[in-house]
């Protein structure tokens, strides 16, 4: 099985708002990661988890806060966010978050609008 | 840096013809090679994979093989049908650099295929 869930499927809020995403894979895996993607673009690298440690924050806004909170669940919490934030975030894990032959699955995402 | 460069799209098929989405890389180590597919308002796949020059992969009809002497990962499939229509992405993944294990996506291939 190499199946990663996100909830909600769907998010509108307001910029004062404050909510969260949630990813979960039960692979075993010990690397995740969020993504952001924008219409007609490729997935956008946001954060990367290695055993449940952040190594890698790609200059992320703070109004984007990752959590960790064991090894088989990710949230991203959220707030303040701007029009601009729109996008489809997608989860990811892998095995590890070393080797280049490891493989990255993805979750289905979550469609998010700021108003 | 590394990167990915595939054929702009989109690309347009009658069903049962035959497919070919362009894919070459630059990268600075041995990096594994990936094709990615994305359904409407879905999250990312994976459709096949190689780890290592000659490699082919292989999945649902599609297939692709790590040319390092061309540094291409072109994928084809003989008779598409209405339900590949999708956008296509091609990554890799080199082991360096920060994050070993991060994916260096092109910018999409979107495929419509016609009955």
């Amino acid at each position: 099985d190499t199946e990663v869930t996100q909830t909600p499927k769907h998010l509108v809020m307001g910029m004062t708002n404050k909510k969260s995403l949630k990813c979960e894979q039960h692979m075993g895996h010990r690397a995740m990661y969020w993504y952001k993607q924008k219409a007609k673009k490729p997935p956008e690298l946001m954060f990367v988890y290695s055993y449940e440690k952040l190594s890698i924050n790609e200059s992320v806004p703070s109004r984007f806060s990752p959590e960790c909170p064991n090894s088989s669940l990710l949230n991203l919490h959220l707030h303040a966010l701007q029009p601009e934030d729109s996008a489809l975030y997608l989860c990811a894990s892998s095995q590890f978050d070393g080797p280049s032959t490891d493989t990255q699955y993805f979750g289905p995402g979550t469609r998010l609008t700021v108003l | 840096g590394d990167s990915v460069t595939q054929m702009e799209g989109p690309v347009t098929l009658s069903e049962e013809a035959f497919l070919t989405i362009n894919c070459t890389y630059t990268a600075t180590g041995y990096p594994s090679l990936f094709w990615y597919v994305q359904y409407p308002g879905e999250g990312l796949q994976l459709l096949l994979k190689a780890t290592k020059a000659d490699d082919k992969g292989s999945n649902k009809g599609f297939e692709a093989t790590y040319r390092k002497e061309t540094t291409s990962f072109h994928l084809e499939k003989g008779s598409v049908q209405v339900s590949d229509s999708a956008v296509y992405f091609c990554a890799l993944s080199d082991g360096l650099g920060g994050s070993q294990g991060n994916l260096i996506f092109g910018k999409g291939t979107k495929l419509s295929v016609k009955p």
